[in-house]
């Protein structure tokens, strides 16, 4: 069965830093496309970036850029997201989830999630 | 990267139709047939429903279904159940291994 599994909860203050992963098993980790998803309280999802666990090619939406760091090891089949220094608008659940193979475009399956709250 | 507009919230009775709409732009659904529906419930991951604009993964009932033209994007629930009661949201490549994700439609069953 492909899952992809997720740290638990973090709180931390504003100005820290902070890794989150994703360890994907199942299937060839090397192979697929890992995206990252922001939910922020009561809001809809937004897409942050994705990389390439095989040559840890990575991309960002724009808005994200500077602001996080996807990054992976594939000797561990995992995928992180991480923070230089939290803002308190950083708190949200952040989901993991595989891109589709091939031709297809789609993300699936999906972590479960992880809630990050950055609070003082 | 704006996001693509959906409806805020539509509702049906049980039995019936709804649609909810994904607009966007000619940089990402209108350029592109990889346009993604995800079912939310509260509290939970999202779920994959239709991808490449309608196609069905396993395991997902002919009741959802897919569509575009243009620059919008469709889905449609045929047959209305209890358990359809989620938030739904549309997806679009933008190239170069970018995505948008849609504002997001409730779906209420009456």
């Amino acid at each position: 069965e492909v899952q992809l599994v997720q740290s638990g909860a973090e709180v931390k203050k504003p100005g820290e830093s902070l890794r989150i992963s994703c360890k994907g098993s199942g299937y060839t980790f090397t192979n697929y496309w890992i995206g990252w998803v922001r939910q922020m309280p009561g809001k809809g999802l937004e897409w942050m970036g994705i990389i390439y666990p095989g040559d840890s090619d990575s991309r960002y939406n724009p808005s994200f850029q500077g602001r996080v760091t996807i990054s992976a090891d594939k000797s561990i089949s995992t995928a992180y997201l991480q923070w230089g220094s939290l803002k308190a608008s950083d708190t949200a659940i952040y989901y993991c989830a595989r891109r589709g193979y091939g031709s297809s475009e789609w993300f699936g399956p999906w972590g479960q999630g992880t809630l990050v709250t950055a609070s003082s | 990267q704006s996001a693509l507009t959906q409806p805020r919230s539509v509702s049906g009775s049980p039995g019936q139709s709804v649609t909810i709409s994904c607009t966007g732009t000619s940089s990402d659904v209108g350029n592109y047939n990889f346009v993604s529906w995800y079912q939310q419930h509260p509290g939970k991951a999202p779920k994959l429903i239709i991808y490449d604009v309608n196609k069905w993964p396993s395991g997902v009932p002919d009741r959802f279904s897919g569509s575009k033209s243009g620059t919008t994007a469709s889905l449609t629930i045929s047959g209305l159940q209890a358990e359809d009661e989620a938030d739904y949201y549309c997806c679009s490549y933008a190239g170069t291994f970018t995505y948008v994700f849609g504002s997001g439609t409730k779906v209420t069953v009456l």
